[in-house]
């Protein structure tokens, strides 16, 4: 148990469906990221937000939406997804984004499909 | 480009000593991390490295070379439980974590 939970943990869907990802942390972080993990390749970082703010957006496509309504809570929105977007989609949460030593904690991450 | 290079997969005997090496070339360093992942779960961290030098943590240590740019992950008497894909990931100079693609690791009996 990390003190990050996300829901939900499997999720299949057409390409024309729209769906959300959630994430929560539990640790009084400030900052929260979304990665996306494909299979024998490095983490890619998707967005990141401190303090409620958007600070990355990695030329994330737009059918990726995220929201950040407080520091404890992170979405991921989906709409008309391809199926190279099939991954595992991780949140982590770190107590902010800057610094040398930033340890991330991850949640157990979403298995998404698309068909 | 940034880089993070590390074995995409080892195997190794249970009670025996496995070392994963990783090295990297990024833009600045400011550390070095390792974590551990089992399947389907999230990664947890495993240690830190910013110095030159062995960090022991039981079972597990981790080396750094920053002049190579060079580190390496030794995990000692081997359990079934090690199984598991081990992470290695750079801060850079932005503060920004470059990560590997990870490396399985098999334990046989």
């Amino acid at each position: 148990e990390t003190g990050v939970t996300q829901t939900p943990r499997h999720l299949v869907m057409g390409m024309t469906n729209k769906k959300s990802l959630k994430c929560e942390q539990h640790l009084g972080h400030n900052a929260m990221y979304w990665y996306k993990q494909s299979a024998k390749k490095p983490l890619e970082l998707m967005f990141v937000y401190n303090f409620k703010e958007q600070t990355e957006n990695n030329s994330v496509p737009s059918r990726f939406s995220p929201e950040c309504p407080n520091s404890s809570h992170l979405f991921l929105h989906l709409h008309t997804l391809q199926p190279e977007d099939s991954a595992l989609y991780l949140c982590a949460s770190s107590q902010e984004t800057s610094g040398a030593y930033n340890e991330q904690f991850f949640g157990p991450g979403t298995r998404l499909t698309v068909l | 480009g940034q880089n993070i290079d590390q074995p995409t997969e080892m195997t190794a005997t249970e009670g025996a000593i496995v070392q994963i090496n990783c090295t990297y070339q990024t833009s600045g360093f400011n550390g070095l991390f390792w974590y551990q992942q089992h399947a389907g779960e999230a990664p947890t961290f495993l240690s830190y490295n910013v110095l030159d030098g062995l960090e022991e943590k039981g079972r597990f240590s981790s080396f750094l070379s920053r002049s190579k740019g060079y580190s390496y992950l030794l995990l000692k008497e081997l359990q079934m439980k090690d199984s598991a894909s081990y992470l290695c990931a750079v801060t850079d100079s932005n503060y920004q974590l470059i990560w590997g693609a990870g490396t399985k690791l098999i334990i046989k009996p």
